[in-house]
């Protein structure tokens, strides 16, 4: 079955740190970029990093640069989002997100992992 | 942050046409990216609904269709079902933020089947 299972969410406090991560199977791990995108409770959808097939190429939104670091490992076709220094507004439902590279769009979502910032 | 602007909400009787506007500028829709919107069941995952502004993945129903003109793009639902009760998110791809490029995503617009 082609699916993205997220884990690694919970409930840390302001100023902690957090790794996500996302086992892909179905599909061709190594033949995609993935991204992840989160939605804060209420609110709309926010892309928050992305990285290519072999690793060369990441990025990030300013909300979250310097402060979280996207990785993959395409033996365990899984990918990670290591995130510090965590704040109140990190707080959201975090998708895993497979993307079609020619069209710049995010054909396979995950069912998200609830990371929750408070103290 | 949000730079496409979408209609919070809309709504329609069974069997009525609505559409969703997604409003850019020259730096994501205006500047040739294609447009891509998402379907949001209440408690899932995002799905996707239209790719490349008009193409619909298999198993989407042809009631759903999109346009792009511009600096704009939108979805239309004709012969709008119960089931069509979502939040609906527009994306682009935007060249001017940060430096380099980034996936942008539209406010969101929530659809009421009345």
């Amino acid at each position: 079955e082609v699916q993205l299972v997220e884990s690694g969410g919970g409930l840390v406090q302001p100023g902690r740190s957090l790794r996500l991560s996302c086992a892909a199977s179905g599909f061709n791990f190594d033949d995609y970029a993935m991204n992840w995108v989160r939605q804060a409770p209420g609110k709309g959808l926010e892309w928050v990093s992305g990285i290519s097939r072999n690793s060369g190429n990441i990025g990030y939104a300013d909300s979250v640069k310097g402060r979280f670091t996207i990785s993959r490992d395409n033996a365990k076709n899984s990918l990670y989002l290591q995130m510090n220094s965590l704040r109140a507004e990190d707080t959201a439902l975090y998708y895993c997100a497979k993307l079609i590279g020619q069209g710049w769009y995010f054909d396979l979502w995950g069912r998200g992992t609830l990371v929750t910032v408070s103290s | 942050q949000s730079v496409l602007t979408q209609p919070p909400s809309v709504s329609g009787a069974p069997g009525q046409r609505v559409t969703i506007s997604c409003t850019g500028s020259s730096s994501n829709i205006g500047a040739g990216y294609d447009v891509h919107w998402y379907q949001q069941l209440p408690g899932t995952a995002p799905k996707l609904l239209i790719y490349e502004n008009i193409n619909r993945p298999s198993g989407v129903p042809d009631r759903f269709s999109g346009s792009k003109s511009g600096t704009s793009a939108s979805l239309a639902i004709t012969g709008l079902q119960a089931e069509d009760e979502a939040d609906y998110y527009c994306q682009s791809y935007d060249s001017s933020l940060s430096g380099s490029g980034i996936y942008v995503f539209g406010t969101g617009t929530k659809v009421t089947v009345l």
